[in-house]
């Protein structure tokens, strides 16, 4: 079965640091691009961050571009979020997505999405 | 990035088809073939139901259809089921390399 496993979410104060980790099973991590999307309590989706299948390509969005950093380990079939000069309006669930094999660019399509993990920051 | 619009709300009954639009601009919308659609069930991850505007992945029923007019890219739902019931999400490609989801809409089945 194909799937997603997030973990490393938590209560940090602001300003703090926090790694968050996905763990792949069911399918050839990597030959996959990943992402980072999240979703504020009550809120819409927000993207985060993609990498490519090899970790040579990275994109970030504005709102976490500078702070945050994605990455990947393909020999444990994981994908990491380094988080750091964590803000209030960080607090969310983030969620690991799969990209879809078949598009041309790595910015599009998610396929499959993990349970999400929470991050609150607040004091 | 500004994130797309959506209208906030949708509703329909059993049976009949809904449409939800998408509105972006020239950068994102307008500019590429790269529009996808999620459903989002209450407490759930979301679900890939189109891609690159009118692509539906494996599983995914074929009352889903999408299309694309010039900045405005549209979802329907056609023989409207109970279980359709949720949030949707459309998402595309910026010319800024970089994914920008729209607001969402909460679709009510009467």
């Amino acid at each position: 079965e194909v799937q997603l496993l997030e973990s490393g979410g938590g209560l940090v104060q602001p300003g703090g640091s926090l790694r968050l980790s996905c763990a792949a099973s069911g399918f050839t991590f990597s030959s996959y691009a990943m992402s980072w999307v999240r979703q504020a309590p009550g809120k819409g989706l927000e993207w985060v961050s993609v990498i490519s299948n090899s970790g040579g390509s990275t994109y970030y969005g504005d709102s976490v571009k500078g702070r945050f950093t994605i990455s990947r380990d393909n020999s444990k079939n994981t994908l990491y979020l380094q988080m750091n000069s964590l803000r209030a309006e960080d607090t969310a669930v983030y969620y690991c997505a799969r990209v879809e094999l078949t598009t041309v660019i790595i910015l599009d399509a998610f396929d499959i999405w993990g349970q999400g993990t929470m991050v609150t920051v607040s004091s | 990035q500004s994130a797309l619009t959506q209208p906030a709300s949708v509703s329909g009954s059993p049976g009949q088809s809904i449409t939800i639009s998408c509105t972006g601009t020239s950068s994102d919308v307008g500019g590429y073939n790269y529009v996808s659609w999620y459903q989002q069930h209450p407490g759930k991850a979301p679900k890939l139901m189109i891609y690159d505007v009118n692509n539906r992945p494996s599983g995914v029923s074929n009352r889903f259809s999408g299309s694309k007019s010039g900045n405005t890219a549209s979802l329907t739902i056609s023989g409207l089921q109970a279980e359709d019931e949720a949030d949707y999400y459309c998402s595309s490609y910026t010319s800024s390399s970089a994914v920008v989801f729209g607001g969402g809409t909460k679709l009510t089945v009467l």
